[in-house]
């Protein structure tokens, strides 16, 4: 089945910087994305959803690629904030209700 | 907007013991899931419910049993708790279309069994 491979664990930047995490998936036929952030003692919040017709993506204070041919999403905080420390999850899914979720990204934003 | 409820917060338990975790959202939402989270593994899928009368397990539901009392509530019993067992259960909700719907999530219920 699918798998969804998530990279670094854990990430650490100064503020204003960049942060990148990385998401592999298995699945070619793998349609929806997911980014959602996680803040201590709270469930998850949805960052963005992506549809695989749309390789770049743009929110506030974030760009979303996907890679249809290398099966990559990323995630990139162009200049990040102590408020974006959380963790990271994507998820992929193919359209059948189930999606599969990375390990997700601890991230550290030095003030 | 909705907000999904989860209770309790925290779930203190014996080993052996059967222990039930209740979900309830106000989204009007036709699908729920259970999610398990552990420290580095990211979310796993343990039950999920397509609409009112649907159960379908996922990749986690051995020790697990589930009900989907009506549309606005997803029970989860832990059958036997696993001693210094500790994670977070996670409840969702979409409105189920298979269009990739957006999941909504809960605050989580953390367990732990002494």
């Amino acid at each position: 089945g699918e798998q969804v491979e998530q990279r670094p664990p854990h990430l650490s930047v100064r503020e204003g910087d960049s942060a990148v995490i990385i998401c592999t998936y298995t699945d070619p036929n793998s349609y929806y994305f997911f980014w959602y952030k996680q803040e201590p003692g709270a469930g998850l919040q949805l960052l963005m959803k992506v549809f695989s017709s749309t390789e770049i993506n743009e929110g506030q204070g974030f760009t979303v690629l996907l890679n249809k041919k290398d099966k990559q999403l990323s995630l990139n905080l162009t200049a990040a904030h102590p408020g974006d420390s959380a963790v990271y999850f994507c998820a992929a899914g193919t359209g059948n209700y189930k999606y599969v979720f990375g390990a997700g990204t601890r991230l550290k934003v030095i003030a | 907007g909705g907000i999904i409820t989860q209770t309790p917060k925290f779930l203190i338990g014996q080993e052996g013991q059967k222990l039930t975790l209740k979900c309830q959202q106000n989204f009007n939402h036709d699908t729920m899931y259970w999610y398990r989270q552990d420290s580095g593994k990211g979310l796993r899928l343990i039950y999920y419910s397509i609409t009112e009368n649907d159960l379908q397990k996922g990749d986690l539901s051995e020790g697990y049993d589930a009900s989907r009392e009506k549309k606005s509530s997803f029970s989860l019993t832990v059958t036997s708790a696993q001693k210094n067992e500790m994670a977070v259960f996670l409840c969702a909700s979409s409105i189920g279309d298979r269009g990739g719907a957006e999941q909504f999530f809960g605050p989580g219920t953390r367990l732990t069994v002494l």
